[in-house]
């Protein structure tokens, strides 16, 4: 009931297209569901995060949808940069304490 | 805002020593993480407390590990004795509610 399910493992997008990537978790009791960006050599540093009082959240280029009934939401990255290839973790967890429970991560690359 | 800050940045010791890292949080931040990233598995928590008490440790892999967090402002993350299979770079964060921010974290390999 912890798990956070990623996916695609990793991808590949051609500068300015959209890239999706998807996460599912099992706890209906988690109240918080950030992304985080890791780029070699770094810690994960906060994307974007969404709670699930509402189905969407858009920061620039970046937007999260929410599907509560089928606790999954997904992150949405338009016009794709080759400065945005790193690797991609969704988490879910608490509101309160921040105690998270991290998916398996996703690597993503933008081509020229 | 310095930011969460890890020391060392890297370190490498023999198997059987004892390793301690070290994480000071952001200043206000009440709750502590400590994760371990491994290519295998991922971004796992070790520990986390909330206004310097371990609240959840069943992250810890052994008895061989343990952590501490004195005073509000330093935390410690030992391994005695050290094992190759330890090897990996473990990241402290802290939080003050919602999103926890990272450390750069340290690198550790155990030969």
């Amino acid at each position: 009931q912890q798990q956070v399910k990623q996916s695609p493992q990793s991808l590949i997008v051609q500068k300015g297209g959209i890239s999706i990537i998807n996460c599912a978790y099992e706890n209906t009791a988690f109240d918080y569901f950030p992304w985080y960006q890791q780029f070699p050599g770094k810690g994960p540093a906060l994307l974007i995060a969404i709670r699930p009082d509402v189905s969407e959240k858009k920061e620039g280029r970046f937007t999260i949808s929410f599907n509560k009934s089928a606790k999954q939401f997904s992150l949405h990255i338009m016009d794709s940069q080759p400065g945005d290839s790193a690797t991609y973790f969704c988490a879910a967890g608490s509101s309160n304490t921040g105690k998270l429970i991290f998916g398996q991560g996703t690597t993503l690359q933008v081509k020229p | 805002d310095a930011g969460v800050i890890q020391s060392p940045r890297h370190e490498v010791t023999e198997m059987g020593q004892e390793v301690t890292l070290r994480c000071k949080p952001i200043s206000g931040h009440n709750s502590l993480f400590w994760y371990r990233q491994t290519m295998m598995r991922g971004l796992e928590l070790l520990i986390y407390f909330n206004n310097n008490v371990p609240i959840d440790d069943s992250g810890m892999p052994e008895d061989r590990f343990s952590a501490k967090m004195p005073n509000a402002s330093f935390s410690t993350l030992k391994i005695q004795p050290s094992e190759p299979r330890d090897s990996a770079v473990y990241f402290c964060a802290s939080s003050l509610s919602g999103g926890a921010f990272f450390g750069q974290g340290t690198r550790l390999t155990v030969v």
